[in-house]
């Protein structure tokens, strides 16, 4: 199985740039996703790594390095409407591939 | 719609009360997916339904939790005898297929999800 961590809250300025990190531990790597969730509202994809290296959407960016079990994602020109909860989630091979998701990151852009 | 469509949005019952909540999942994908997310808490893999296979239930908590899946489309989480800690919300997501399977990245399309109190 899989033991997922991220940290919990973050803050930053908008206009700035940040990087939410995750870390897991896994026997048979699927694949590493991203989603975005605004307060009561559902999960939203952001991304998707599989190979290692990084993955630029606009403003987004996410990166994986398979070796150390390690996974950022960089939102860059950040603007209020970025703070949400930040999800990572793995999928593991061996059984299902249903992925597990770690607790979330609270970003919280202020002015 | 084209969404993923969950009922009801908001449910307050009483414990020892059943309650089922339904998930329509966008047409054509064939998985579907309920995890549950209780406050400050991750999402918690609950069941999946694949076609016509057999469900994989390995994250259902107790045997109060039960789900089905009629006609490969709408599926039902059903909790019998509700207790207060299976307050929370219940959300159900499809995809067109499975992580890493070849057909692209098999994301999670979420619905709104069903907030559960039980009093």
């Amino acid at each position: 199985g899989q033991n997922i961590d991220q940290p919990t809250e973050m803050t930053a300025t908008e206009g700035a740039i940040v990087q939410i990190n995750c870390t897991y531990q896994t026997s048979g790597f699927n694949g590493l996703f991203w989603y975005q969730q605004h307060a009561g509202e559902a999960p939203t994809f952001l991304s998707y790594n599989v190979l290692d290296g990084l993955e630029e959407k606009g403003r987004f960016s996410s990166f994986l390095s398979r070796s150390k079990g390690y996974s950022y994602l960089l939102l860059k020109e950040l603007q209020m409407k970025d703070s949400a909860s930040y999800l990572c989630a793995v999928s593991e091979t061996g059984g299902s591939y249903i992925p597990t998701f770690g607790r979330g990151t609270s970003l919280i852009v202020h002015p | 719609g084209a969404g993923v469509s969950q009922s009801p949005s908001n449910k307050v019952t009483e414990k020892g009360k059943d309650v089922e909540l339904r998930c329509d999942p966008i047409s054509g994908h064939t998985a579907l997916y309920w995890y549950r997310q209780s406050l400050g808490q991750g999402l918690e893999f609950l069941i999946y339904f694949q076609g016509n296979s057999a469900p994989d239930k390995s994250g259902l908590p107790s045997d109060r939790f039960s789900a089905e899946r009629t006609g490969g489309s709408v599926s039902t989480l059903t909790i019998q005898r509700t207790q207060q800690e299976d307050s929370a919300v219940y959300l159900c997501a499809s995809s067109l297929a499975l992580p890493g399977t070849g057909n692209g990245a098999g994301e999670l399309f979420f619905g709104e999800g069903s907030r559960l109190t039980v009093l």
